[in-house]
């Protein structure tokens, strides 16, 4: 099976402006979830979508914001972006079904720089 | 509330010899475990997982784990060290919400 691909890998945005970033589950894989990667915060989670529903959302400004459609993909767009939201984006996807849904394998990640 | 921590930022073991990778963490309920490596501008790769039975639980790339509950750790552990360990660890413990909640990260240095 292919893995969780994410598009595109690498972003330069400006102050101001906004972003979408998409990510392709694993074939099967109904829960999609995206994490902020930085050096500082570490690894954070954004929030979680389950057929095409947000079923968890930490805690981030309304400026993240996310969607699943019904073939699973899902994209993140953020808003107004700041210097701050530079870091790695990565989505990871879960097959949700019994014990197997504890795991979450990881995309490669989208690199987003601001400036 | 869940948690997870990382004592180590960096470990640094010679080639051939064994490594551990520390990890205690803080749950209400059952805990769901889990090791994560990251490479280089690369994403999450899923290592190995404890989620019920024997506590030494075995993953990817010869790394086992060894689950305890008196102590809540989960000791990431490679008898042999290779160049090629060299990464970025990760535990995580599964929320009650579905989200993975993460360690701050140990970095691994294998010396030839």
């Amino acid at each position: 099976k292919a893995g969780v691909t994410q598009t595109p890998r690498y972003l330069i945005k400006t102050r101001g402006q906004q972003v979408t970033l998409s990510c392709s589950p694993i074939s099967g894989h109904r829960s999609v979830s995206w994490y902020q990667q930085t050096p500082g915060q570490g690894l954070q989670f954004l929030f979680e979508y389950f057929s095409e529903t947000q079923r968890n959302k930490g805690n981030f400004p309304g400026r993240f914001s996310g969607r699943q459609f019904s073939n699973s993909r899902s994209e993140m767009n953020v808003s107004t972006l700041e210097l701050g939201d530079s870091a790695l984006y990565l989505c990871a996807s879960s097959l949700a079904q019994g014990l197997s849904s504890y795991e979450q394998y990881f995309g490669p990640g989208t690199r987003l720089t601001v400036t | 509330a869940q948690s997870v921590a990382q004592p180590e930022d960096q470990v640094n073991v010679a080639e051939g010899n064994p490594l551990t990778v520390k990890c205690t963490y803080s749950v209400s309920g059952n805990p769901y475990l889990f090791w994560y490596v990251q490479y280089p501008n690369r994403g999450l790769q899923f290592l190995l997982k404890y989620i019920t039975g024997d506590n030494l639980v075995k993953g990817s790339y010869g790394f086992e784990a060894e689950f305890n509950k008196s102590q809540t750790s989960f000791h990431l552990k490679k008898p042999s060290a290779l160049v090629s360990d060299s990464a970025l660890y990760f535990c995580a413990v599964r929320h009650s919400s579905y989200k993975l909640i993460f360690g701050s990260g140990t970095r691994l240095l294998v010396r030839p």
